[in-house]
């Protein structure tokens, strides 16, 4: 199975900062990899798909990059709808395995 | 618009059975793999099992084989998850969800199950 390594757990940020978030996969995959926003009480949301793929209606404050076995997630101009858990997945193999989840608080 | 509803949820005792449903609409279903994905509460999201188009192909994670199958019924436009031998550790709210691609980009409003006596 393909092991997810995702920092930070948590951190704290303002309105209008820029937030990078880290996912590490414990093998080499075809960038098939995406990042969710999951609000509370709430269904997960696609971001972005394929490493860096912006999902049709997210706003493009939100990016991915990355390749091989190391994925980022960056929020410039960081906007109080954002305040949220982020979780990164692989989809290359199966089980399709989950990061920890980053909470932006 | 694409909506996925979940239902079938509940409270059940270790060891018994639940079978989870999903109606989707808003798009051709039988052209998609489909997912369930689960959170216990206060965790993050785990990835239970996914099924091919046709159902010709499923996936699980080790943690339910053997005691969890998906199924989907696409004259239904229908998913869904048989569980048996449930454990306290099954509690969780599903969703189900599914794959444009290989990504998870529509997901249901998940269904509670919680396993106690």
């Amino acid at each position: 199975d393909i092991q997810m390594t995702q920092s930070p757990s948590s951190l704290s940020a303002s309105v209008g900062d820029r937030v990078t978030i880290t996912c590490r996969t414990s093998q080499t995959i075809n960038n098939y990899l995406n990042w969710y926003q999951q609000k509370p009480g709430r269904a997960p949301k696609l971001l972005i798909h394929d490493a860096s793929s912006l999902q049709s209606g997210v706003p493009s404050r939100f990016s991915g990059s990355g390749s091989g076995t190391d994925f980022t997630l960056t929020i410039s101009n960081l906007q109080a709808e954002d305040f949220a858990t982020y979780y990164c997945q692989q989809s290359d193999s199966a089980p399709l395995t989950f990061g920890g989840g980053t909470k932006v608080e | 618009e694409v909506q996925l509803v979940e239902s079938g949820g509940g409270l059940v005792q270790p060891g018994g059975s639940l079978r989870l449903s999903c109606a989707v609409s808003g798009l051709t279903y039988s052209t998609y793999w489909m997912s369930w994905v689960r959170q216990a509460p206060g965790r993050g999201l785990e990835w239970v099992a996914n099924i091919k188009q046709d159902g010709s192909d499923e996936h699980y994670v080790d943690s339910v084989k053997g005691r969890f199958t998906i199924s989907r019924d696409n004259a239904k436009n229908s998913l869904y998850l048989q569980m048996s031998s449930l454990r306290a550790e099954d509690t969780a709210v599903y969703y189900c969800a599914l794959a444009a691609g290989w990504e998870l980009a529509y997901w249901g409003q998940g269904t509670l199950v919680t396993v106690s006596s």
